[in-house]
C-alpha cells in the first residue's frame, strides 16, 4: 500500500532562517508526490510535485523540494522563511496501482514563523 | 490551474436533514473527488465522481450516506445525508490538473447540532 509519513506535527522557526518540513514515502513503482499548504479557514493550494526529472524541484512561494530515492524522502524547504509562510503543509502520494488516481496525503505539519 | 467554488461556504444543520453542497468548475474535467477534513487534520477521500458513470466510494463512506451527482463536466454536487453531529466536517472537492496535482475549492465547513 503507498503511503506518506510526516514525522513532526508542528515544526518552528525564526524568520529569516531556513526551513524544513519533512515528509517519506512508501509506494510501489515510480512515486508521484505533491505537497500542498492550507492557510487558516482556506482550502489546499498546491505547491509542488515530483514525478521525474531533476531531484530538486521548485515550486510556488520560493518553496522547493528534494526527492530522494534512497532515503524515500521529499523534504519540503525554504532558505529564508517568513512569517507569512505559517500554515498547515501536508505532502501527499498519488496512486498510481489501483488506477483510481487517488491521493494519499499525510497528516500534515504546522508552521509557525516566528518574527 | 482550475478555479473551483463550493456552495455554501458553511452551515449549521438539525441532525437528522441533509445537506447539498454544489461545486463548480472553471473548465471541463473528467474527474472530481470529494475529501472530507476535521479542522487541522488531514483529508479522508470519500469517493470519486466521473462524468457518465456511479461514483466511486472509498472504504467507510456509502452512496446512502454520501449521494454524488456529475451531471456535467463542470459541475458536481455531494448530499450529506440523515446528518449527525460525527457528519460536522470541513467537505472539499477538487479536481485534477495536466501534470497530476490537484486544485481545491475553498471547502464547506458543516456543523451538524
Amino acid at each position: 500500500a503507498q503511503s506518506v509519513a510526516q514525522p513532526e506535527d508542528q515544526v518552528n522557526v525564526a524568520e529569516g532562517n531556513p526551513l524544513t518540513v519533512k515528509c517519506t514515502y512508501s509506494v510501489s513503482g515510480n512515486p508521484y508526490l505533491f505537497w500542498y499548504v492550507q492557510y487558516p479557514n482556506r482550502g489546499l493550494q498546491f505547491l509542488l510535485k515530483y514525478i521525474t526529472g531533476d531531484n530538486l524541484v521548485k515550486g510556488s512561494y520560493g518553496f522547493e523540494a528534494e526527492f530522494n530515492k534512497s532515503q524515500t524522502s521529499f523534504h519540503l524547504k525554504k532558505p529564508s522563511a517568513l512569517v507569512s509562510d505559517s500554515a498547515l503543509y501536508f505532502c501527499a502520494v498519488r496512486d498510481t496501482t489501483s488506477g483510481t488516481y487517488k491521493y494519499i496525503f499525510g497528516t500534515g505539519t504546522r508552521l509557525k514563523v516566528l518574527a | 490551474s482550475a478555479v473551483i467554488s463550493q456552495k455554501p461556504s458553511r452551515d449549521i444543520c438539525q441532525r437528522g436533514t441533509s445537506l447539498t453542497i454544489q461545486c463548480q468548475v472553471d473548465s471541463q474535467v473528467t474527474m472530481m473527488f470529494w475529501y472530507r477534513q476535521q479542522p487541522g487534520q488531514s483529508l479522508t477521500l470519500i469517493a470519486t465522481a466521473n462524468q457518465g458513470s456511479e461514483a466511486t466510494y472509498e472504504s467507510g463512506f456509502v452512496i446512502d450516506k454520501f449521494p454524488i451527482s456529475r451531471p456535467n463536466l463542470t459541475f458536481s454536487t455531494l448530499t450529506v445525508s440523515n446528518m449527525s453531529p460525527e457528519d460536522s466536517s470541513i467537505y472539499l472537492c477538487s479536481v485534477e490538473g495536466q501534470g497530476g496535482e490537484q486544485y481545491f475549492g475553498p471547502g464547506t465547513r458543516l456543523t451538524v447540532t
